[in-house]
């Protein structure tokens, strides 16, 4: 079946440090990809998507850039400030019919000291 | 902005008890959904709603569950008898006119099962 694998935490940047969070997914279809941002007691929230290969998107200078040849949808950020600090969570979601549950990985913490 | 709440933020209960974890979505959005993450794992889809019926739901919702939306704002999972295994934090979330909008989700339910 379909699924996310993200990489492991947490990690630890210093402030304006560059940040890379790997993401690879295995789907049957062409699903759209999602990463997901969750600060210290709140719920998930949408940070960035794409629903087609070769997109990029971009949300409070986080990137990604769907990548069909690699499975890929790597997040990342030049310089990242204390306040990313959170867990991020990469999904996708299949295109086409069904109400479109998400598919999550782990979830990577990342802790930016200043 | 409109935002998904849910209660209660954090869940205790003796294993064998019934519990409902209760979640009210964004007032216009027609999709709703559970996730739940044990610690340490993924997120996991449990259940989708739509039009007053269940449209989707994984293996893990199985017949110990059961989802409602028992009037117009809110949305319910009920757990007949709990195990140790259903410890995790339950998500609710909800996405607008269609399956394939982004879905917005809560804060989260952390449950315990003692």
């Amino acid at each position: 079946g379909d699924s996310v694998t993200q990489m492991e935490g947490p990690v630890t940047l210093s402030e304006e440090a560059f940040l890379t969070i790997n993401c690879t997914y295995t789907a049957t279809g062409y699903p759209s990809l999602f990463w997901y941002v969750q600060y210290p007691g709140e719920g998930l929230q949408l940070l960035l998507k794409a629903t087609k290969a070769d997109d990029k998107g971009s949300n409070k200078g986080f990137e990604a850039t769907y990548r069909k040849e690699t499975t890929s949808f790597h997040l990342e950020k030049g310089s990242v400030q204390v306040s990313d600090s959170a867990v991020y969570f990469c999904a996708l979601r299949e295109n086409g019919g069904s109400q479109g549950n998400l598919i999550f990985g782990k979830g990577t913490k990342l802790s930016v000291k200043p | 902005e409109p935002e998904v709440t849910q209660t209660p933020s954090h869940q205790v209960t003796q294993m064998g008890q019934e519990v409902i974890l209760r979640c009210v979505p964004i007032s216009n959005h027609l999709y709703f959904y559970w996730y739940r993450q044990i610690l340490g794992q993924k997120v996991e889809f449990l259940v989708s709603f739509y039009n007053n019926e269940i449209s989707e739901k994984s293996e893990i919702f199985d017949d110990q569950f059961s989802v409602e939306r028992p009037d117009g704002s809110n949305f319910t999972l009920k757990i007949r008898s709990t195990k140790l295994e259903d410890s995790a934090m339950y998500f609710c979330a909800s996405s607008g006119t269609s399956g394939g909008e982004t879905q917005y989700f809560g804060p989260g339910t952390r449950l315990l099962v003692l």
